[in-house]
């Protein structure tokens, strides 16, 4: 399948900073990425689609101002943690969905706020 | 609400058959039934998915019974390394309402 990369793996960050992650699809355009949220022990929580170019859709209850999500290329997609806090320490997991319709994930990025 | 409905949790013997169900009662006529499933600590793995026919490829089965409100992923020779939560998820292919939402899945533990 298709390769999607995350970038930092694990970031450990203190309270009140913000936190960029990045995620790539190596081998193909994406014309949609996505993020996910997941708590210990739950399932993934959608928080946004992003299409190339355009503003992100956030799901209902996520903050947009604090979840800031930019998209400005086919294979380039960030999420940045603003003002971030220990209640923000979760996996962090993206996927991207090319013309071919499937969607692949990234391997995760693990956020502890201090 | 989900729309998809697992077991919590299941056993399999190492080389065996593992069959996972899933109902999908609500499941519209324009949505395919997906299946990942996510190893401990990584991201979730595409494994297969379907509209209304049985499809088969290297990792797995889709059975999708005829009225598609249930279907069931078959790893026909399951190893240790299947171990995993597996997700059914049922969206429709494209469009704005193209999205995987995932419920609280399959535990699936596969031992000697």
């Amino acid at each position: 399948g298709a390769v999607v990369s995350q970038h930092p793996s694990r970031v450990i960050c203190k309270s009140g900073t913000s936190v960029k992650i990045e995620c790539r699809s190596l081998d193909f355009q994406a014309t949609t990425m996505f993020w996910y949220r997941q708590f210990p022990k739950q399932s993934l929580m959608l928080m946004a689609t992003s299409n190339e170019g355009s503003k992100a859709t956030y799901e209902q209850g996520v903050e947009k101002d604090k979840f800031l999500i930019n998209h400005a290329s086919l294979t380039l997609s960030t999420l940045t943690v603003t003002s971030a806090h220990p209640e923000d320490s979760s996996f962090y997991i993206c996927s991207a969905r090319g013309t071919g319709n499937e969607q692949f994930f990234g391997p995760g990025t693990r956020l502890t706020v201090l | 609400d989900a729309k998809t409905t697992q077991p919590p949790s299941m056993d399999c013997a190492e080389g065996r058959a593992a069959n996972l169900p899933c109902n999908h009662s609500t499941i519209s006529g324009n949505e395919y039934v997906y299946w990942y499933r996510q190893i401990h600590s990584q991201g979730p793995q595409y494994i297969i998915h379907g509209l209304k026919n049985n499809e088969t490829n290297e990792m797995a089965s889709l059975i999708i019974t005829e009225d598609r409100k249930s279907s069931t992923l078959i790893l026909p020779h399951a190893t240790l390394r299947d171990t995993a939560v597996y997700y059914c998820i049922v969206s429709p292919l494209t469009g704005t309402a193209s999205k995987l939402t995932f419920g609280t899945g399959t535990r699936l533990q596969v031992t000697l």
